[in-house]
């Protein structure tokens, strides 16, 4: 069964960069698509974007300037990094495996989430 | 850029009463591409639908989903008490994602 594990440090100062890494266990990295979604305290889920198996990427035009996704097929890994980050940036952040052939891209496995802390 | 409204925000039910939760897009979508997820405290959200109306994995058959274009439906026709939670509608299209506000489906 597949099992997703985010990690990355979870108190930042503004402007610095987040950066985040989610570790894909018990099945390949291969063949899917790899998601990022954060969640402010109390608040809704906004998609921040997503990878390919083959390296290509999507992010949310809100955030596009300042996100980037990559994965690492060597350590089963994909990352996301946000640089200038504000207090607004503050959220738990979720990685997640895209189903984009069976389940029309729905997200079908999720981390457990990592929680982002953004304070001066 | 599609809007997905999601009503009521918040539902109060008991259990084994039937729930009935509504997602809205501000123009017609393919239905497809519309998913529904279950969150609960604590926890990451977890889906139950794709495609607006095919259960993922070990969904109870209580749960269905349906709607096509603008409207869309999640329904539970027996409350437990674990199916107090919150849900997001999520759409994807035009390589871009979507989700609903959230409705809380809290116990009355």
């Amino acid at each position: 069964q597949v099992q997703l594990q985010g990690s990355g440090p979870g108190l930042l100062k503004p402007s610095d960069t987040l950066s985040l890494t989610c570790t894909v266990s018990g099945g390949s990295i291969s063949n899917y698509y790899w998601g990022w979604i954060r969640q402010p305290p109390g608040k809704g889920l906004e998609w921040i974007g997503y990878v390919s198996y083959t390296g290509s990427t999507n992010h949310n035009p809100s955030l596009k300037s300042r996100v980037t996704t990559s994965l690492d097929t060597s350590k089963n890994q994909f990352s996301l990094e946000m640089t200038s980050v504000t207090a607004a940036d503050t959220a738990v952040y979720y990685c997640a495996r895209v189903q984009y052939r069976n389940y029309y891209f729905a997200m079908d496995v999720w981390g457990q989430g990592t929680t982002v802390t953004v304070s001066s | 850029e599609i809007v997905l409204t999601q009503s009521p925000d918040t539902l109060s039910l008991s259990p084994g009463e039937r729930a009935t939760l509504s997602c809205r897009a501000s123009q017609v979508i393919s239905g497809t591409y519309l998913a529904w997820y279950q969150q609960k405290p604590g926890q990451a959200p977890s889906l139950l639908f794709y495609g607006a109306s095919s259960r993922a994995t070990a969904i109870p058959e209580r749960f269905s989903g349906g709607g096509s274009g603008t409207d869309f439906t999640l329904t539970i026709t027996r409350l437990e008490p674990e199916d107090f939670a919150v849900y997001y509608c999520q759409h994807y299209g035009s390589t871009l994602y979507t989700f609903g506000q959230g409705t809380k489906l809290e116990i009355k």
